[in-house]
């Protein structure tokens, strides 16, 4: 069965700084990867979709990586502000594309 | 469009009571999803449907929840009766196709008293 953990549960930043969230997943047969941001009381935004035979996937001042072989991944977050301020939770599908399961997410407060 | 809509946002009710969760996916995704998150257990993934049919529901917690699409733009969550472990916030959830993005509606948060 498939499992997801995020390191660090919490993380607090001054604003400014470049920071690294991490994924693990125990099976590596996965199909795709997804990093998506909650904001309190909302729903979930995807940030970035990472099919299994991609390294990375870049959008704007985020950077997620994929190592599959290890069962991991790496959302980088540059030059943090406090609107970056959210839960981050990944999430992966499984070889079929027909599995979901989340990780239990990042707290991250980046303050100003 | 006006993206995954869902109703009631909030829900509190009685123990013993049938309370129904209902989502409108974004127009033209194939793909439905309902999920539940709480503190304890985090998001998880109750049933999906593709094209208006379950595809799996094996994280349908017990008889008691119940989920039908009867059409491509309507989809509901019931749970009856109601207890208060299913007191969560209730995310529907829809997509192009299973391995697409998903895109999030804002939540129903229950509780049951």
């Amino acid at each position: 069965k498939q499992e997801v953990t995020q390191i660090p549960a919490a993380l607090s930043v001054p604003e400014g700084e470049n920071l690294v969230l991490n994924c693990s997943f125990t099976d590596s047969a996965i199909y795709n990867l997804q990093w998506f941001r909650q904001d309190p009381g909302k729903g979930l935004t995807s940030l970035l979709l990472i099919q299994s035979s991609q390294r990375e996937q870049t959008s704007g001042r985020l950077n997620a990586s994929l190592d599959k072989s290890s069962g991991r991944s790496t959302l980088y977050i540059a030059a943090s502000q406090p609107g970056d301020s959210a839960t981050y939770l990944c999430a992966v599908n499984d070889n079929y594309g027909q599995n979901f399961v989340f990780g239990p997410g990042t707290r991250l407060s980046v303050l100003p | 469009d006006a993206g995954v809509i869902q109703s009631p946002r909030h829900e509190v009710t009685e123990m013993g009571q049938e309370v129904t969760l209902r989502c409108k996916p974004i127009s033209g995704h194939d793909y439905l999803f309902w999920y539940r998150q709480t503190m304890m257990r985090g998001l998880e993934l109750l049933i999906y449907f593709n094209n208006n049919v379950p595809i799996d529901d094996s994280g349908m917690p017990e008889d008691r929840f119940s989920a039908k699409m009867p059409n491509a733009s309507f989809s509901t969550l019931k749970i009856q009766p109601s207890e208060p472990r299913d007191s969560a916030v209730y995310f529907c959830a829809s997509s192009y196709i299973a391995t697409d993005t998903q895109y999030f509606g804002p939540g129903t948060r229950l509780t049951v008293l």
